[in-house]
């Protein structure tokens, strides 16, 4: 079946400083990559979707200059959460979409800013 | 946007007991429900899509129904055992986005 690899599985980080989470799709084209966030004992809150080679379009709420996302290939779309802060950590999940797979996660980023 | 709710947030339950969980969503714009198992530090798990009201569909020991008129679904366990202990997610689709939108999950812990 379908998988998405998503890197790192979890991350510190100092106040102020970028980190950015991969999430790779193996063996098939991931034409569509959702990115959500998870705070604690709250639901999977979508962030915003890109499609490939196009912008990504951010919900409401989710500043695009502090969460820059990049899908530059079928198979590769990145979040960037740059200077971070401590309300910024979270659980972080990308989520493709393909005609042929449907919904394929990755494993999920956690984020700890200190 | 949907609203959607999971009860309850969490549930303990003997192993060898059969239990059922809800998931309730406004109906109107409903397009599919999708129930997911997610087990912690793994990726969600898809068990079922469902589309039609009164669907009904089967894996395992696992169960789902779908009401699109009322707007919930119910996910039901049978003979619940230790390795069915994870969060449940269900997630309606309610536009042609594709988007998923999330209830806040059900928490199954199975006491040996």
């Amino acid at each position: 079946g379908a998988v998405v690899s998503q890197h790192p599985s979890w991350v510190i980080c100092k106040s102020g400083t970028s980190v950015k989470i991969e999430c790779r799709s193996l063996d098939f084209q991931a034409t569509t990559m959702f990115w959500y966030r998870q705070f604690p004992k709250q639901s999977l809150m979508l962030m915003a979707t890109s499609n490939e080679g196009s912008k990504a379009t951010y919900e409401q709420g989710v500043e695009k200059d502090k969460f820059l996302i990049n899908h530059a290939s079928l198979t590769l779309s990145t979040l960037t959460v740059t200077s971070a802060h401590p309300e910024d950590s979270s659980f972080y999940i990308c989520t493709s979409f393909s005609g042929t797979y449907g919904y394929t996660f990755g494993s999920g980023t956690r984020l700890t800013v200190v | 946007i949907l609203n959607v709710e999971q009860s309850p947030q969490s549930l303990h339950v003997q192993e060898g007991d059969s239990t059922n969980f809800t998931c309730s969503f406004p109906s109107s714009n409903f397009y599919a429900l999708h129930w997911y198992r997610w087990e912690t530090a793994k990726s969600p798990e898809a068990l079922f899509v469902m589309t039609l009201n009164g669907d009904e569909k089967k894996k395992g020991r696992i169960s789902a129904t779908l009401n699109t008129k009322e707007g919930y679904s119910y996910l039901y366990i049978k003979g619940s055992q230790p390795e069915d202990s994870a969060t449940y997610l269900c997630a309606p689709v309610g536009n042609s986005n594709y988007q998923l939108i999330w209830g806040a999950g059900t928490k199954l812990i199975i006491k040996p």
